[in-house]
């Protein structure tokens, strides 16, 4: 089944403590991407990556890392997570970008930073 | 910069009735796509309708349908035979095809559907 896997779904955690959210895809994808979900805010950009080694920065960077060593996995890292970066997490995959074709979600994660 | 405005919070409708959920947006641009997605309590993003911007004929899937209006920068949702599973968070999205591909969201909007 094509699907895009993340992991954890639920995390609590405490500031400072460091963390990585995986996503994997097994569609054969080229174009990832993570966004964040807040309430009243929508679904907001933090990275991207076209291929493999490729990562550029979305709309709200700051405080997170990716890596696209694969081109089934992107990992969503904070090194020193914080309260303000509560939030749902969805990581997502298309094809060849969000070019106008579907683009594919994972289930979320939500976390809570204490 | 590139906005999406979903300006209702919150919208209900009686099962079996139609409704329609606002969408607009502002780019400059004149080649783009138009997206709504379905955010149930699972949390799951599903699609639920596409919009290509040089198309003029209103993209329709079974029960949902939509009404653009380029010009007016316009993209509402009518969901027909409201049915209970179709209470949901609501967003509207846009994308312009080039290197960031970049999804750009509405802040949401959540249908209720009373029985």
């Amino acid at each position: 089944e094509a699907q895009v896997t993340q992991n954890p779904r639920y995390l609590i955690t405490v500031t400072g403590k460091k963390l990585t959210v995986t996503c994997s895809q097994n569609m054969n994808h080229e174009y990832m991407s993570w966004y964040r979900q807040d309430p009243g805010l929508g679904l907001r950009q933090i990275y991207y990556s076209m291929n493999v080694e490729v990562t550029d920065k979305g709309d709200v960077p700051e405080g997170y890392k990716v890596s696209r060593k694969e081109k089934r996995n992107f990992p969503l890292i904070l090194e020193s997570p914080s309260p303000n970066q509560t939030s749902l997490y969805f990581c997502a995959s298309s094809l060849l970008g969000a070019t106008g074709e579907k683009l594919f979600f994972g289930s979320g994660t939500q976390l809570s930073v204490l | 910069a590139q906005t999406v405005t979903q300006s209702q919070p919150e919208m209900s409708v009686q099962e079996a009735e139609t409704v329609t959920l606002s969408c607009t947006y502002d780019t400059s641009e004149s080649d783009y796509y138009l997206f709504w997605y379905k955010q149930p309590p699972s949390r799951q993003m599903i699609l639920v309708i596409r919009q290509e911007a040089y198309k003029q004929q209103n993209a329709t899937e079974n029960r949902f349908s939509v009404n653009f209006q380029k010009a007016a920068k316009s993209f509402s949702l009518k969901i027909s035979d409201s049915q209970l599973g179709d209470a949901a968070m609501y967003f509207c999205a846009y994308v312009v095809p080039g290197a960031n591909s970049k999804l750009t969201f509405g802040k949401g909007i959540t249908l209720s559907v009373r029985p």
